[in-house]
């Protein structure tokens, strides 16, 4: 247990639904990662907090995508008209200050669309 | 911008045989480091190890150990003494340029440990 938690860890939707996941990061980390792994792949980022500043989004968020972290502490990440190729493991990381310190991953969310 | 390459998709050792995962990297990072994680069948990464470009001895931890070769831009994973519970994917991993410093990852590496 890395100390992340993340909800739920399952979710069937089905398409055009939209759907939300949380993610409670070690209460002493400021930062925040989240990532999208497909099948066969590894992670991939997808956007980046600092405290509550969404500071980074990569090209993989699409506007149906939107993440928040409100008081800089939990993060939801929502899905929007969910499609079939949304359907992946949605991981959330949070690391420790400093530039190189290792991530603490979430058990992640898995995400299918039917 | 960063990138990793594991080129073997897929793996096989006997048990208490030692097995090295390879991986390559390609930064325009100064200052970087390599993280390898594994991840088990249930889904959760697993942090083994690190190591920095500017460490000069090789990364151990316990059965892990890191053989970082910063000329030839390796860094490959070698798990010692293999045990059935080794079974899984090894993902290795680079910080961003961007500074924001999330992982860059390769595609990963499926470990099958035979008894």
């Amino acid at each position: 247990d890395t100390g992340v938690s993340q909800n739920p860890r399952h979710k069937i939707t089905k398409r055009g639904q939209n759907v939300t996941f949380r993610c409670d990061p070690i209460s002493e980390h400021n930062r925040l990662y989240w990532y999208r792994q497909t099948l066969g792949q590894g992670p991939e980022f997808l956007t980046y907090f600092q405290n509550e500043a969404q500071l980074e989004k990569s090209r993989l968020l699409s506007d149906r995508f939107s993440a928040e972290r409100p008081k800089g502490s939990f993060s939801t990440l929502e899905i929007q008209r969910t499609e079939q190729g949304d359907s992946a493991m949605y991981l959330c990381a949070s690391p420790l200050s400093g530039a190189f310190n290792e991530q603490f991953f979430g058990p992640g969310t898995r995400l299918t669309v039917l | 911008a960063q990138k990793i390459t594991q080129t073997q998709p897929g793996m096989f050792v006997q048990e208490k045989e030692a097995v090295t995962l390879d991986c390559t990297y390609d930064t325009s990072d100064q200052s970087y480091g390599l993280f390898w994680y594994k991840q088990p069948s249930s889904g959760e990464m697993i942090f083994l190890i690190y190591q920095g470009s500017y460490d000069e001895q090789n990364a151990t931890e316990g059965r892990y150990s890191l053989n970082f070769q910063k000329a030839r831009k390796s860094a490959n994973l070698v798990i010692s003494a293999s045990q059935l519970g080794d079974s899984a994917m090894y993902f290795c991993a680079i910080p961003r340029d961007t500074g924001r410093r999330a992982l860059t990852f390769g595609s990963g590496t499926r470990l099958q440990v035979q008894p």
